[in-house]
Parts: structure tokens; C-alpha cells; sequence
């Protein structure tokens, strides 16, 4: 079956730098994308999430873009904090409107050096 | 507001035995879903319920199943517990839209080990 996938499993990225985190979808059918942090012990938390009518949305200190032509899909943080040390996850939404069904790609560890 | 609840928060289990999960969604949203997450590992679809009704299902077997009250929480059962079975089970819940698709917001999981 069709997936998410990420670029980078793991990224390092100094304190006040920009981080960009990188994620692959295949199924041109999704019409709903999320970003989500999970630290350890936690569940996922949301961060934001974008409409494929959408190119582009912003949040606090988070973008996400998105690019349909390469089914890719990116969450940048803007001046990385400590606190921004996690895993983050893109999820598609393959099943269309009223679907909750999502799917996830394995994860990128985010490390933020002080 | 109170998020997404779980319990138990932790559950030790020998293989063979029966597990049952509980969650509350959100107060407002009507709609729960279950996943399963093993170990370095993105979360997997098992069920989404609305309105006491199956909505959905992954790709989990018979052993696996759940329910919805009408208070909108949740339990999820797995029986003939296996050593695969060892994993973060989250529970999320959304608001459900007409034609609309929402966010799922996301518990605390319960870890599940099997020995």
C-alpha cells in the first residue's frame, strides 16, 4: 500500500537556527496533511496541518508547504528551541472528507544543540 | 479543558491473556480513534468509531476490537494478547464536521507490554 515517508530520520540543528523537516507522500488521493511532535513518553502532539487546496500555511514559529506537483510536504520552525527537541511526524489523510483515518510516516528526530 | 484521556497509563501482560483500554475523548467531540505504536515507529490505524459506530478499520486482526458508549468514550480490547503486541496504544479524538475532515488530537497512550 502507498505511505508516508521522510527524507531524514534525524536532524541537529543549533539553538535560533531555522530547522526544515522533510516528508514524501505517494498517494496524490490525500487531501489532509498534519505535522506532529512526540516527545518521549508522550503522545502525539499537533502542530499544524494544511488542506491540499492549500500551498502554504503558517503558525507560531512553524510553516508548513506543500507541494503537490512532488507529493512533498515540509515543517519548518523558525528559531529552534531546546523545547523543539522531538520526533515529528507528517500524516496524510488518504480516505478523503469524513475519513479519519491516518496514515503516518516513521518520524524525524529533531535535536536541538544549545 | 481536559484533553484526550487514557488509562491505565501502563499494563503488564503474559501472552495468551486479555487486555481492555479506555479512553475519554475531548469534551464536544464525538469521534474516537485507536492506534497502535511499536517502537521507533510512526502510529498505526486500528479503528475510528462516531457515534457508536465502526467507521473505520486497519489492517489488525480479530483479536483486536473496540467499542463506543454514548458518553463518547471508548474502549479498545485486544485478546490472545501476543509478544507483537507490545506497543503504545493512542487514542485520538475529533470533532466531527460534515464533509469536513478535523483534527485529531491526541492522548497520552497506554504502554501495553507482553511477556
Amino acid at each position: 500500500g502507498e505511505s508516508v515517508g521522510l527524507h531524514l530520520p534525524t536532524l541537529s540543528v543549533q539553538e535560533g537556527d531555522n530547522s526544515i523537516i522533510n516528508c514524501a507522500y505517494s498517494n496524490s488521493a490525500s487531501d489532509y496533511f498534519i505535522w506532529y511532535k512526540q516527545e518521549s513518553g508522550k503522545g502525539p502532539q499537533f502542530i499544524i496541518d494544511i488542506r491540499s487546496n492549500m500551498d502554504k500555511r503558517q503558525g507560531q514559529r512553524v510553516t508548513v508547504l506543500l507541494n503537490k506537483t512532488v507529493k512533498h510536504l515540509s515543517l519548518q520552525i523558525a528559531a529552534t528551541q531546546p523545547g523543539d527537541s522531538a520526533v515529528y511526524f507528517c500524516a496524510e489523510n488518504m480516505g478523503g472528507a469524513g475519513s479519519y483515518q491516518l496514515t503516518f510516516g516513521k518520524g524525524t528526530k529533531l535535536s536541538v544543540i544549545p | 479543558d481536559a484533553g484526550v484521556t487514557q488509562s491505565p497509563t501502563h499494563l503488564i501482560k503474559t501472552r495468551g491473556q486479555h487486555v481492555t483500554l479506555r479512553c475519554s475523548p475531548i469534551s464536544g467531540h464525538k469521534s474516537v480513534s485507536w492506534y497502535q505504536q511499536v517502537l521507533g515507529q510512526g502510529p498505526q490505524f486500528i479503528f475510528q468509531y462516531y457515534e457508536k459506530e465502526e467507521r473505520g478499520r486497519g489492517n489488525f486482526p480479530d483479536r483486536f476490537s473496540a467499542r463506543q458508549f454514548p458518553n463518547y468514550s471508548s474502549e479498545l480490547n485486544v485478546n490472545a494478547l501476543l509478544l507483537g503486541d507490545s506497543a503504545l496504544y493512542l487514542c485520538a479524538s475529533s470533532f466531527i464536521r460534515q464533509g469536513g475532515t478535523d483534527t485529531q488530537y491526541f492522548g497520552p497512550g497506554t504502554r501495553l507490554t507482553v511477556l
